[in-house]
Formats: structure tokens, sequence, C-alpha cells
């Protein structure tokens, strides 16, 4: 247990639909990172807060998704109107700044049909 | 090109053997290299995380060392086990920048 929880799991939606993923840390952490990640590939960087502060954005974030963490603990990814492309894991992680530890969630698997 | 390149791609060992993984990078200028380990369908999870400063460092059956000079790092696994079956990948920072991940080493080890 990393004390990072997603939810949800795992969700199979349509091409076309809009879903929404969330990131729970247990405890306080300054910096919360968004990945995507695909089989067989690394994570790729999507984007991080500093506390509410949404400071970077990859090229990969298009405008079809956008990221809050409105209190500065949670945080949530909305994907609209998904894309085949889309499908992924999508991971949440917290801390990691400087040479501090980084410590992932689960992940959210999404499959778009 | 990926600035973090890891080799082999896959590896197949007996359980007991010893293996070691590759990552060259080239992201500069160097803050730490951190190696994690990434079961199937989980969230990586952090092995070792080393600066400039540090050559070596272990944790378990699990030795990571640290060429700056040569932009390589390697993630020795003594005494292999079932449960090292995972993907294993290495992050390089740069200073001031977010993690650079490469494609990741996917081990199996066989009984």
């Amino acid at each position: 247990d990393t004390g990072v929880s997603q939810d949800p799991r795992h969700k199979i939606t349509k091409r076309g639909q809009n879903v929404t993923f969330r990131c729970d840390p247990i405890s306080e952490h300054n910096r919360l990172y968004w990945y995507r990640q695909t089989l067989g590939q690394g994570p790729e960087f999507l984007t991080y807060f500093q506390n509410e502060a949404q400071l970077e954005k990859s090229r990969l974030l298009s405008d079809r998704f956008s990221a809050e963490r409105p209190k500065g603990s949670f945080s949530t990814l909305e994907i609209q109107r998904t894309e085949q492309g889309d499908s992924a894991m999508y991971l949440c992680a917290v801390g990691g700044h400087l040479n501090y530890e980084q410590y992932f969630g689960p992940g959210t698997r999404l499959t778009v049909t | 090109k990926n600035q973090v390149e890891q080799s082999p791609q896959s590896l197949i060992i007996l359980e007991g053997k010893n293996c070691t993984l590759q990552c060259n990078y080239t992201v500069s200028p160097f803050s730490n290299l951190r190696w994690y380990k990434q079961d199937t369908g989980r969230g990586p999870v952090s092995l070792t995380i080393m600066t400039f400063s540090e050559n070596t460092k272990s944790n378990g059956r699990y030795t990571a060392t640290l060429d700056a000079d040569t932009k390589q790092s390697s993630l020795h696994i003594t005494a292999s086990q079932l449960s090292d079956s995972a993907s294993y990948i290495c992050v390089v920072s740069a200073l001031g920048n977010n993690m650079r991940f490469g494609a990741g080493t996917r081990l199996t080890v066989k009984p």
C-alpha cells in the first residue's frame, strides 16, 4: 500500500463519452502527478500540481483532457469525447520532488470501445 | 529518441540466478536516478534513488549502480525469486525538471 488510491480501478467506456478519474493520497503531499502508460511502455508525464496550482502540462494533454486539484489534496482527471487512442493505464503519483520518494497509485485502466 | 534507454527489453531467467538490467540516459543536468519495480496491473514501486554523488545503493537483493560520467546505471538482482517477475523501470530527473521514464525491462523468473 503506497498510500495513494485511485478510483475506479477499471473503466470501460464507449467512444465519445466523458470519463473522470480520481486520485486520493492518504497523507499530504505538495506535488501530485498524472501519467499515462500504454502496454510495454514506461509512464508518460501528463501534468503535475504543486498544491492547488497546475504548474506543467505535457503536449500529450490535449484540449479534451482537464485535471484539477481544488483543495490541494485529491485530484481528478477528466477526458472528454474519449477516443480509442485514450485506452491506457492512468497513474497518479505524489512526492518525487528533488530526491524525495515518489509514490504511485494502483492506476485506472481505461478501455475505450 | 527517448532520453532514457533500457536494455534488454525483456529477459527470462531461472529462479535462483542473478541478472543485471541496464539503463543509459542523456538527461542533463542530472539530478537523480530511480529504479522502480512494476508488477502487472499495478503502479510502480520505488526500489532505489541515487544522486550524483552516489555510485551504488542496495535494497535487499537489489543493487543499483550509477556512473554519472558515462551516464549509465545498472540494477543487479541477486538470487532471483518468482516474485521478481515484473517490469523494472529506470527514471532520470534533470535539475528543475520532471522525471523521464524508460520503457522498462520485462523480467520473467521461471521455476
